[in-house]
């Protein structure tokens, strides 16, 4: 079946623009996560949805982050005033629900702020 | 605080012969623990999970990863690799109280003809 996806692959954006890069995940997984992949940083979690449970934010690096998800299903990861050191890749990942299941990764989504 | 350690940067290893890819982990209970890898340009890729029950925990691509309680280790192991095996791998562990995943730093395996 299809995977998880996002989009766009790619955004350059110029440094104080906002941007939303949007996930689409596999159909039928209740929990969604974003997180962001970066040399100086490596893997980091950012945020947590499951069902219609208020999300976990814990890993949102500042106010300038923030992410829904309609209906259950797709999410919006938005960052406003985008500064260079936004720069890197994000990645969304969805799993069946919380507990055990592993967590499908999406493509990514390469965020360059020039 | 969970967090994984993957001690190597790089591991090298000829085609035919056995790979192991190292990492530890430090969780506050009992973990979840995950094996993902990486191609260029790629996302990540499920490769085994350790959840409960035996130690010896078999995946995708003939990959198989061994935990170890005591040493708190869950290494990656091939018996054989393939020159299609390189790539970035990264081990990842879950607090049972929680449901993000903690990454490590990545280990690039590099198999030669």
């Amino acid at each position: 079946g299809a995977g998880v996806s996002q989009s766009p692959s790619n955004k350059v954006t110029e440094k104080g623009k906002d941007v939303e890069l949007r996930c689409d995940p596999i159909s039928g997984h209740t929990a969604l996560y974003w997180y962001r992949q970066s040399l100086g940083q490596g893997l980091e979690f950012l945020i947590y949805f499951q069902g219609n449970s208020a999300p976990d934010k814990s890993g949102l690096p500042s106010d300038r982050f923030s992410a829904e998800r309609t209906g259950g299903s797709v999410s919006t990861l938005t960052i406003q005033r985008t500064q260079q050191e936004d720069s890197a890749v994000y990645l969304c990942a969805s799993s069946l629900a919380q507990g055990a299941y592993e967590q499908y990764f999406g493509p990514g989504t390469r965020l360059t702020v020039t | 605080a969970q967090s994984v350690a993957q001690p190597e940067d790089q591991v090298n290893v000829a085609e035919g012969n056995p790979l192991t890819v190292k990492c530890t982990y430090s969780v506050s209970g009992n973990p979840y623990l995950f094996w993902y890898v990486q191609y260029p340009n790629r996302g990540l890729q499920f490769l085994l999970k350790y959840i409960t029950g035996d130690n010896l925990v078999k995946g995708s691509y003939g990959f198989e990863a061994e935990f170890n309680k005591s040493q708190t280790s869950f290494h990656l192991k091939k018996p054989s690799a393939l020159v299609s095996d390189s790539a970035l791998y990264f081990c990842a562990v879950r607090d049972r109280g929680f449901q993000k995943l903690v990454f490590g730093t990545g280990t690039r395996l590099l198999v030669s003809p």
